[in-house]
């Protein structure tokens, strides 16, 4: 059974990079056609998807963030990572580390399995 | 990037009543590649249709979904106290990757 979670600094200053960890248990982040994603959810609102990075270190960023964004990956740890530079309090949100995966070929993004997902608030 | 709208925003119910959520998409969706998750307060949303019709894992046969192109329906046939949650759509047609704004499905 695939797992995942969270972790990272629950308060970030404004203006400094937020910084948080996916540990995957039950698979190996580099094996497989799956995808290994940042979504996160502000509150009283709905999901907005970050980006993914798959299971040969290939990245997709969300257009709408992609100059603030990193998503990188430690195999031999099976974790993968969110950095989001210069953050503001409109980047206070639960952030979510979800799988997707691939099928026929492409990216299928689908979130199948997620994180219990871990608060962050960006306040001086 | 591809706008859903869902409505309504809450839909108050009782339990036994028939729920149906909309989803509209602001341009067709690619294969129909429309999903819905469920999600309670406190947790992670969990996958309960994709390719706009087939059932995920775990979630029962009063879980229905629907439609294509722009126009998709989740349609919950016989609400159970265990249903009360809110619902998003989300595409995957093409990138990026978007949600809707969710139904929030309440006690009435």
């Amino acid at each position: 059974q695939v797992q995942l979670q969270e972790s990272g600094p629950g308060l970030v200053k404004p203006s400094r990079t937020l910084s948080l960890t996916c540990s995957v248990s039950g698979g190996s982040i580099s094996s497989g056609e799956l995808y290994w994603n940042w979504i996160r959810q502000r509150p009283g609102k709905g999901l907005e998807w970050i980006g993914y990075i798959s299971y040969s270190g290939t990245t997709y960023y969300n257009p709408s963030l992609k100059s603030l964004v990193t998503i990188s990956r430690d195999t031999s740890k099976n974790q993968y990572s969110l950095k989001l530079s210069s953050v503001t309090a409109a980047d206070t949100a639960v952030y979510y580390c979800a799988r997707s995966y691939d099928s026929g070929g492409h990216f299928y993004g689908v979130f199948d399995y997620w994180g219990r997902g871990t608060r962050v608030t960006v306040s001086s | 990037e591809i706008v859903l709208t869902q409505s309504p925003g809450t839909l108050s119910l009782s339990p036994g009543e028939r729920a149906t959520l909309s989803c509209r998409a602001s341009q067709s969706v690619t294969s129909n590649y429309l999903a819905w998750y469920q999600q309670k307060p406190g947790q992670a949303p969990r996958l309960l249709i994709y390719g706009a019709s087939s059932r995920a894992t775990g979630f029962p046969d009063r879980f229905s979904g629907s439609g294509s192109g722009t126009d998709f329906t989740l349609t919950i046939s016989r609400l159970e106290p265990e249903d009360f949650a809110v619902y998003y759509c989300q595409q995957y047609g093409s990138l990026p990757l978007t949600f809707g704004g969710g139904t929030k499905v309440e006690i009435k």
